[in-house]
């Protein structure tokens, strides 16, 4: 039932650097949304962009997204050791829009 | 309140054992599903209940029963588990929307469940 992959699957960078994080998907979809998970916690909805929006910013956030090749991206600016979590992009499907896939997730590490 | 409320937090069971895992919200969603997520593995969909009744079941094998008593409360019935079904059980809701109208999900803390 997995819907997509990211990448790269675990991401390590020092305090301030920025983190960028990568999901692939394989079907039509009406948005896409990231999440993040501190560990054995559970998710928290951090930004969802819409198939019919190429960008979204919200705060340190930056979310890009091409239908085309079916890709996302998640950018993370002036990271801060409380970045540190895992990653998910998940999608829905365009035929219901009632159920959501999760990506591989990465785990990124921010070292202050 | 964005609040989805799962409990019990932890649960340890027996292979013979009947158990419940119990999900809220009064966010007025009429969407909620049940996620299974294995350590370092993404969540993956179990079950989909739409205006209280299931829209989709992801292949899940019959030792996991849900249930919607209402549109805040989302039950999983859990009875003859093996100890592979350890793992963090997520419940979330969303607004109930049409095609081409994927919604926000808000997700509960999970259940970490271990089958012993």
């Amino acid at each position: 039932s997995q819907q997509g992959e990211e990448d790269p699957q675990a991401l390590s960078i020092q305090e301030g650097e920025n983190a960028t994080m990568n999901c692939s998907y394989k079907t039509s979809i009406n948005n896409l949304q990231w999440y993040r998970q501190n560990s054995g916690r559970g998710l928290v909805h951090l930004i969802l962009i819409r198939s019919n929006e190429r960008e979204k910013h919200s705060g340190r956030l930056r979310v890009t997204l091409d239908t085309s090749k079916k890709s996302s991206s998640l950018l993370i600016t002036a990271s801060r050791a409380a970045d540190t979590a895992s990653y998910f992009c998940a999608t829905d499907d365009s035929n219901t829009g009632n159920q959501f896939y999760f990506g591989t997730g990465t785990s990124l590490t921010v070292i202050p | 309140d964005t609040e989805v409320t799962q409990t019990p937090k932890h649960l340890v069971m027996g292979m013979t054992n009947k158990k419940s895992l119990k999900c809220e919200q009064h966010m007025g969603h009429r969407a909620m599903y049940w996620y299974k997520q294995k350590a370092k593995k993404p969540p993956e969909l179990m079950f989909v209940y739409s205006y209280e009744k299931l829209s989709i079941n992801e292949s899940v094998p019959s030792r996991f029963s849900p249930e919607c008593p209402n549109s805040s409360l989302l039950n999983l019935h859990l009875h003859a588990l093996q100890p592979e079904d350890s793992a963090l059980y997520l419940c979330a809701s969303s607004q109930s929307r049409g095609p081409g109208e994927g919604p926000e999900a808000f997700f509960g803390q999970g259940t970490r469940l271990t089958v012993v």
